[in-house]
């Protein structure tokens, strides 16, 4: 069984400009997550994709945006950076889109915007 | 408001000293607590899924306990290896999809 993977593992952008992270799913699991984590803070929820749709948004901007794939993997893309935009980002995947299914994570992309 | 609430921050234990990691929860009908372990720059590690209070979950030193309004991660006669952040989230029923709340965790330090 395949776990979550992402990539690239590490990326430095500057302000302004516009950057794409990629994820794939653990083996059969059709529901992708993406959350922001912070240095010293829990993740935070940005978007759910399941089926190719988007299925849950938090509270995060339209500039976040994001695919699923008939593979289930996933990208996340984010336009004009902002230096608030340094985080890791994480992915995580479930078998299905209600409350409760359990979720596993990639190992993130760390993300640094000068 | 949903929220998850972790305590204490931070935990500094000598090898072997046995202490336990409190997670607090308000979520409008529980669909399962959850347990991680991140390692620096690592992503979350699942560990353990609560469900219902009463319930209990172990795994080597580890042992999770769940109430109606809080869990405890109990770590007894804890290694280094043991060390990490040990976070805990929660899936809110409202919106119907699977997003997590997730507490700031708890940074665990266990010295030989």
């Amino acid at each position: 069984e395949t776990g979550v993977t992402q990539s690239p593992t590490h990326l430095i952008k500057t302000r302004g400009q516009q950057v794409t992270l990629r994820c794939s799913s653990q083996s059969g699991h059709n529901t992708v997550s993406w959350y922001q984590q912070a240095l010293g803070q829990g993740p935070q929820f940005i978007f759910q994709y399941y089926r190719e749709e988007e299925n849950g948004r938090g509270n995060f901007p339209p500039r976040f945006s994001g695919l699923q794939f008939p593979n289930y993997s996933s990208e996340l893309n984010v336009n004009a950076l902002e230096l608030d935009d340094s985080a890791l980002y994480l992915c995580a995947s479930s078998l299905g889109r209600e409350p409760g299914n359990e979720q596993f994570f990639g190992p993130g992309t760390r993300l640094t915007v000068l | 408001e949903d929220q998850v609430t972790q305590s204490p921050e931070a935990l500094r234990l000598q090898e072997g000293e046995s202490s336990s990691l409190n997670c607090s929860y308000t979520v409008s009908g529980l669909r399962g607590l959850f347990w991680y372990r991140q390692d620096p720059g690592k992503g979350p590690e699942f560990l353990f899924t609560l469900y219902s209070a009463g319930e209990e979950k172990e795994k080597e030193r580890l042992k999770a306990t769940l109430t109606k309004k809080e869990s405890f991660l109990h770590i007894t006669a804890p290694k280094p290896e043991d060390s990490a952040t040990y976070l805990c989230a929660v899936p809110p029923i409202s919106g119907g999809y699977n997003k997590l709340i997730f507490g700031a965790g708890t940074r665990l330090a266990v010295h030989p």
